[in-house]
């Protein structure tokens, strides 16, 4: 199985100041069809998570351009250019490569210094 | 508007059996392959089981196999989970998603396995 790892655990950030949360695969994620299937999703405090972003750089219809995702093969990163209070929750990076099983990193908690 | 809406969820006793319901809507659900992901209290996601558009396909984790079913009904556009042989580690909220990058999520729908 496809071991996702990310960091840092958790990330104190002053409202309007960047972030970024890395994630790394036991395994590279370049599929067959040339295609690297790493989503990032977003779970805001009492909520279902949701996509923010999909193939590692494609954000989800509405989501703020603020947020971004880049990286390759096995390492990748979600920037945030500038935090604001909304964006206070936990994320997780979920490979759909190499499976079953699909496998989810561990999660990083976003929160307000 | 896309939705999914997940029932069945409560409290049964180890050993005993439970029966999710994923209700969707908004989206022509007999075209799209479909998941259930799991969430322990304060943890992280887990993935549970995947079935294809169809239904002639099905996966599952290691830690549900053999225990677990998914099945769908595209007349009805609704996605099923029956869980058999429950444990405390089964407690969780259930969430059902769509297609095999997860682009929409149900609210979830609270399993709790206790005696």
């Amino acid at each position: 199985d496809v071991v996702m790892t990310q960091s840092p655990l958790s990330l104190p950030v002053t409202l309007g100041q960047p972030a970024s949360i890395s994630c790394s695969s036991s395994q590279s994620l370049v599929s067959s069809d040339g295609n690297t299937y790493l989503n990032w999703f977003q779970q805001r405090p009492g909520q279902s998570p949701r996509r923010l972003i999909y193939k590692v750089s494609n954000r989800e219809s509405g989501v703020p351009d603020r947020f971004s995702g880049s990286g390759s093969g096995t390492d990748f990163t979600l920037k945030i250019s500038r935090v604001e209070p909304e964006d206070v929750g936990v994320y997780y990076c979920m490979q759909g490569t190499h499976w079953p099983p699909l496998t989810f990193g561990g999660g990083t908690k976003v929160e307000i210094k | 508007e896309v939705q999914l809406v997940e029932s069945g969820g409560g409290l049964v006793q180890p050993g005993g059996s439970l029966r999710l319901s994923c209700a969707a809507s908004g989206f022509t659900f007999s075209t799209y392959s479909m998941n259930w992901v799991r969430q322990a209290p304060g943890k992280g996601l887990e993935w549970v089981s995947y079935i294809t558009n169809g239904g002639s396909t099905t996966y599952y984790a290691d830690s549900v196999k053999g225990r677990f079913t998914i099945s769908r009904d595209n007349a009805k556009s609704s996605l099923y989970l029956q869980m058999n042989s429950l444990r405390d580690e089964d407690t969780a909220v259930y969430y059902c998603t769509r297609d095999r990058i997860m682009g929409q999520w149900g609210q979830g729908t609270l399993v709790t396995v206790s005696s």
